[in-house]
C-alpha cells in the first residue's frame, strides 16, 4: 500500500516550457489535491477535485490546469513554465471531504530557470 | 477570507522539554484544525487534529487545546526526543459556505540533545 505517490521528484525546466506532474492514490479516495508550497507561505491549494471528472478551482489557479479522468489519478500541467511556479508542489487526498485527515506525497521539486 | 498566524517561525528546545506553537485564526466559521509535521524531504503527516465541538486533545506526548473565544489553537509536546525535530503546520477548516482549507506559515523545531 504506497499511498499517495507523485512523480517526478525532481525537475528543471526551462522558461516557457510544459510539463505534467503526476499523483496516483491507491486508498481508493474521492476528493484530490495539489498545493505548493514556497519558503515562509505555508501551503496553498492550486486546484482540487472532488470525484473522477470533476476539477474546481483552488487559491492559486493561474497558469496551472489539472485533469482527474481516472479517480486514482490527478494531474497538474504547466502549460508555459514561468520563474514564479519554482516551489515544491505537493498532492493529498482524503476520503470524502475537505475536513478529514489529508494524505500527502512527498512532493516534486521544479525549478524554473 | 481566512488567516491563519502560526508562533514562533523556529523554536529551539532542549531534549525532553516540553515545546508549544500556538495558531491563530480570523474566521469564527472555522470549525476544524489539524496540525502536521513534515521531515526534511517529506510530505507533511498528519499528528493530531481537533473539532470546535472540543477544548482538548491528548495522544501520549502530544496535545491540541482550542480557545474559540479568543480563536487561537496550540499544539504541546511534552517529553521532546530528537526525532521531534521537523516542520510542524497548523491549519483552519472553514465549512460554511466555500469550504477552505488554511494553512499556517510553519515553525521549524529543534530538539537539542
Amino acid at each position: 500500500n504506497a499511498g499517495v505517490t507523485q512523480t517526478p521528484k525532481f525537475r528543471v525546466l526551462k522558461t516557457g516550457q510544459s510539463m505534467t506532474l503526476l499523483c496516483a492514490q491507491d486508498m481508493n479516495h474521492e476528493y484530490m489535491y495539489w498545493y505548493r508550497q514556497d519558503p515562509g507561505m505555508g501551503l496553498r491549494l492550486i486546484h482540487y477535485s472532488v470525484g473522477e471528472g470533476t476539477t474546481a478551482k483552488g487559491e492559486v489557479p493561474d497558469g496551472y490546469n489539472v485533469s482527474r479522468l481516472k479517480k486514482q489519478n490527478f494531474l497538474l500541467g504547466l502549460e508555459s513554465a514561468a520563474p514564479s511556479q519554482t516551489s515544491v508542489y505537493f498532492c493529498a487526498s482524503t476520503p470524502d471531504g475537505i475536513g478529514q485527515p489529508q494524505h500527502f506525497g512527498d512532493g516534486t521539486r521544479l525549478s524554473i530557470l | 477570507g481566512e488567516n491563519v498566524e502560526q508562533h514562533p517561525s523556529t523554536l529551539s528546545v532542549q531534549e525532553g522539554d516540553s515545546a508549544v506553537i500556538k495558531c491563530t485564526y480570523s474566521d469564527s466559521a472555522s470549525n476544524y484544525f489539524p496540525w502536521y509535521k513534515q521531515e526534511l524531504g517529506k510530505g507533511p503527516q498528519l499528528i493530531i487534529d481537533i473539532r470546535s465541538n472540543v477544548g482538548e486533545k491528548k495522544d501520549q506526548r502530544i496535545a491540541v487545546t482550542l480557545n474559540k473565544t479568543a480563536k487561537h489553537f496550540s499544539l504541546h509536546i511534552t517529553e521532546t526526543q530528537p526525532e521531534d525535530s521537523a516542520v510542524y503546520f497548523c491549519a483552519a477548516l472553514r465549512t460554511f459556505g466555500n469550504e477552505k482549507l488554511t494553512f499556517g506559515t510553519g515553525t521549524r523545531l529543534t530538539i537539542i540533545p
